[in-house]
């Protein structure tokens, strides 16, 4: 679990800031994922991305950017931010199996 | 696309009772179910996963059970004890591991009463 970090874990912005949320694994594993995580919803898919500067949209990707210029970086840009957006987000990375970093916790006032 | 749903929402049972999860899937094409256990404030964390050519897996007091005919499976818990108190998330995906996107049921709350 040490492997995957995600940062900030707690972010509080206001409506139409630009936010970015940042995850790093150390596994040099491919395959990178963001989720979404709200009460009943569950964990929705956001982005993601099988190798450097290949990236896919998920379920929800509106109002989302990502990039992958490293391996074990892949960064969650919220361009304009709105209050549905607050949320609990997690990265998570697989190498076969998909580990989850410990999330980041974001509020949009 | 792909749709999981999960039952219960929420479970209750006295220590030492067992626990039954049940989740069903809507694409044929899935392969690869994993459960996730998360305990208040942290992060999902994998407990078991089953591929479709097996129909069933054990881990101590926890087993999978797959139904592909059906597209059901199932989380079992046995002998429950109070540090198995969590929400439990099932999921699915295409390919035969992790490495494609999980599609996640709602999560099942379970609590175990001492």
């Amino acid at each position: 679990d040490a492997g995957i970090t995600q940062s900030p874990r707690y972010k509080i912005t206001e409506t139409g800031r630009q936010v970015t949320l940042m995850c790093h694994q150390t596994w040099s594993h491919s395959y990178m994922f963001w989720y979404r995580q709200d009460l009943g919803h569950g964990l929705r898919l956001i982005y993601y991305s099988a190798a450097a500067d290949i990236t896919d949209k998920g379920e929800v990707p509106d109002g989302y950017v990502v990039s992958r210029s490293k391996t074990e970086n892949f960064p969650l840009t919220l361009e304009s931010a709105t209050r549905s957006q607050t949320s609990v987000y997690f990265c998570a990375s697989s190498g076969g199996t998909q580990y989850f970093g410990p999330g980041t916790r974001l509020t949009v006032l | 696309g792909e749709n999981v749903e999960q039952h219960p929402s929420t479970l209750s049972v006295q220590e030492g009772d067992s626990a039954v999860i049940k989740c069903t899937y809507s694409d044929s094409a899935s392969n690869y179910f994993p459960w996730y256990k998360q305990e208040l404030g942290k992060r999902p964390q994998l407990i078991i996963d089953i591929r479709s050519n097996v129909g069933e897996k054990k881990d101590q007091r926890i087993a999978v059970t797959l139904n592909k005919t059906a597209k059901h499976f199932s989380l079992h818990i046995t002998e429950t004890q109070p540090e198995d108190s969590a929400v439990y998330f099932c999921a699915a995906s295409r390919l035969n591991s992790g490495n494609t996107p999980l599609v996640f049921g709602k999560g099942t709350r379970l609590s175990v009463i001492a």
